[in-house]
Parts: C-alpha cells; sequence; structure tokens
C-alpha cells in the first residue's frame, strides 16, 4: 500500500501525558499536512512542511503542539501536556507541488485521540 | 478568515438525486473541491472545478460553480446506499494550495 499512513490509529491517554503521532505521506510528495477534525466538524488546518521546512502554522497550534519533518520524509506531531480539549482526530495529509496539478490532499485515515 | 458553510445533514431515498451546497468566501482558487469521507476511512477526493468553468460532469456527479454568489454545490444522480457519507466542500485559500479550508461537512443518509 503507498498511501499515507498514520501511527497509532487511535491513542488513549492521561491528562497531563505527551503523546506523538506519526505520518509516513505518499513517498513522492513533498508537501506534507496535519489538520485535526472534532465530531461534526470539517478538518481543521494545523500546519504544513514544504520538504522539511514548516512553512505555516495555524493559530490553532499551542506552544504544547510541534511537529517536525527532519527529512521531508515522515513526520510527527507532538503534543505535551495533554488537554481534554485535545482529544479529536489527527488527520496527516500529503500532496505534490510540482507539476501540473489540482492540489488534491491524499489523506492517511487519521490518528484519534482520547484524553481522560 | 477563509469560511466555508454547508448543511450538516441530507436525507434522501435511493434513485433519487442528491444535492449538496456550499457557501465560501475565499474567490481567488483556481481550483474547489468536494472530498468524500466514509465511515472510519480518511478523505478522499472525489471531484473538483476549475475556477473558470460553471460546470462539470462526470458519471453521476454534476458540480455547480457561481461565482458571483460564491455557491458551490455538488448533485449525486441516482443516489445509491453506497453514497452514504460526509461530503466535505473544500477550498485552498490564496490559490497555492498551502492551506486548504473546508466545510463542517454534510453527512448524506440514503435510505433504501
Amino acid at each position: 500500500d503507498t498511501g499515507v499512513s498514520q501511527d497509532p490509529r487511535h491513542k488513549i491517554t492521561k491528562r497531563g501525558q505527551n503523546v506523538t503521532f506519526r505520518c509516513d505521506p505518499i513517498s513522492e510528495h513533498n508537501r506534507l499536512y496535519w489538520y485535526r477534525q472534532t465530531l461534526g466538524q470539517g478538518p481543521e488546518f494545523l500546519t504544513y512542511f514544504q520538504n522539511e521546512a514548516q512553512l505555516e502554522k495555524s493559530r490553532l497550534l499551542s506552544d504544547r503542539f510541534s511537529a517536525e519533518r527532519p527529512k521531508g520524509s515522515f513526520s510527527t506531531l507532538e503534543i505535551q501536556r495533554t488537554e481534554q480539549g485535545d482529544s479529536a482526530m489527527y488527520l496527516c495529509a500529503s500532496s505534490l507541488s510540482t507539476g501540473v496539478n489540482t492540489g488534491e490532499l491524499f489523506f492517511g485515515e487519521g490518528s484519534r485521540l482520547t484524553v481522560l | 478568515g477563509e469560511d466555508v458553510e454547508q448543511s450538516l445533514f441530507l436525507s434522501v431515498r435511493e434513485g433519487d438525486s442528491s444535492v449538496i451546497n456550499c457557501t465560501y468566501t475565499d474567490s481567488s482558487s483556481t481550483y474547489l473541491y468536494w472530498y468524500k469521507q466514509e465511515p472510519g476511512a480518511g478523505l478522499q477526493l472525489l471531484t473538483y472545478i476549475f475556477s473558470n468553468m460553471d460546470m462539470k460532469q462526470d458519471q453521476r456527479l454534476t458540480v455547480l460553480l457561481n461565482k458571483k454568489d460564491k455557491h458551490l454545490s455538488l448533485r449525486i444522480a441516482d443516489t445509491q446506499t453506497g453514497d452514504s457519507a460526509i461530503y466535505f466542500c473544500a477550498d485552498p485559500t490564496s490559490g497555492g494550495y498551502q492551506k486548504v479550508t473546508f466545510g463542517t461537512g454534510t453527512k448524506l443518509q440514503v435510505i433504501p
């Protein structure tokens, strides 16, 4: 399977703990995005990488959130000192910026975070 | 900031047509998109329309774009139970795809 993969699919943690999610994009895609989706809402943009550079961050991304894409391939999203309000589905997507393309985002199945 | 609005729920009988509507605020995008999310699955691009088009037809899908009113619609002809899903309208801000804003999603329920 050469789609976007995310790990873990589901994480249950206690408030105050740190969690880390990993995303492996489609291998030739140079852009990688993190979105957050809560029940009944559409995905909300969190951050975006072009290769290894983090080019944009939403104001939704508080200081407790950090994302990296160290070699321009996989990415991690870490949440420190989790709060119950962090409970959501964290979606990763990738896309290709070069050549003729429609800007289609290819999404993974998401990592669901439950903070108790 | 960019805002994309959709109605939350639509229920139709199998075989009828479904029409899902969306309004957006950023009019600079090159494309506008419809994504589909099936239960337990990630979002997948369903179709898109180039911003200089008024209509695009793709098999059972028809996308209509009214740029003056900033209104986008998705029509599904002969709706099937397999079409039951959440449909998201999406608009890339500033035309650069760096930040795609999604609507709240319309849950389509198809009654057999």
